[in-house]
């Protein structure tokens, strides 16, 4: 069993719906980060999080320390937000992560 | 730079050839990570720096991998007598700090595709 499982692997959804991925993790952590990759490109963070909720504009990351257990939403999805969502965990402060699989998203017009 | 910098973004080898690759990290960083992503998998951590030193190299695969930062800045990562199973995109990324919650926020390269055929 991985440290970091994420759910779903793969989601397709329409344009305007309402898109909750999910991440559970089995160790100590300091911080939680949420990545996001477009295909061929590069990786960028989303969130950095140790309790609680952080909104940037559409996007809302929610973390339950004492399960474990952390979620990203989109609200107003749009076929620009088709990528892969990443959930990477660290458990030390030192940034050196342990990777989810990513769930790959894609939202149709 | 305005963000970090990765090069090669693609380089071509054949087995059993010595290559490195570079990462420029956003300016004044002082933590800079290698990760290194196979087809279809998550990152796997490599090592990192803090300054010009290795603060952990646990993720290094072997001793035919090597990562260097000699002035706190650039960072270059060797890889020698390389074999068909080190394909993959190597990823670099610094931080203000190395995990502190208000300025560790990770900004990554575009990565270095590296194929060995």
């Amino acid at each position: 069993k991985n440290e970091v499982e994420q759910s779903p692997q793969n989601l397709t959804a329409q344009e305007g719906e309402f898109i909750t991925i999910n991440c559970s993790y089995s160790v100590g952590i300091s911080a939680l980060h949420w990545l996001q990759q477009h295909p061929g490109g590069g990786i960028v963070s989303l969130f950095m999080l140790s309790s609680g909720k952080k909104k940037h504009g559409r996007l809302i990351a929610t973390i339950n320390i004492q399960e474990k257990h952390s979620s990203l939403h989109i609200t107003a999805s749009h076929p620009r937000d088709s990528a892969v969502y990443i959930c990477a965990v660290d458990g030390g402060a030192t940034n050196k992560l342990i990777f989810g699989t990513g769930t790959l998203l894609a939202v149709q017009p | 730079g305005a963000g970090v910098s990765q090069t090669p973004s693609n380089k071509v080898t054949e087995k059993g050839k010595y290559v490195e690759l570079r990462c420029d990290p956003i300016s004044g960083h002082t933590a800079l990570y290698w990760y290194r992503q196979s087809l279809g998998q998550g990152p796997e951590f490599l090592i990192y720096f803090q300054g010009t030193g290795a603060a952990d190299d646990s993720g290094l695969p072997n001793d035919r991998f090597f990562a260097v930062r000699p002035e706190g800045s650039v960072s270059t990562l060797k890889i020698q007598r390389t074999e068909r199973g080190d394909s993959a995109v190597y990823l670099c990324a610094s931080s203000q700090t190395s995990g502190a919650i208000d300025t560790g926020e990770l900004f990554f390269g575009e990565g270095s595709r590296l194929t060995v055929l």
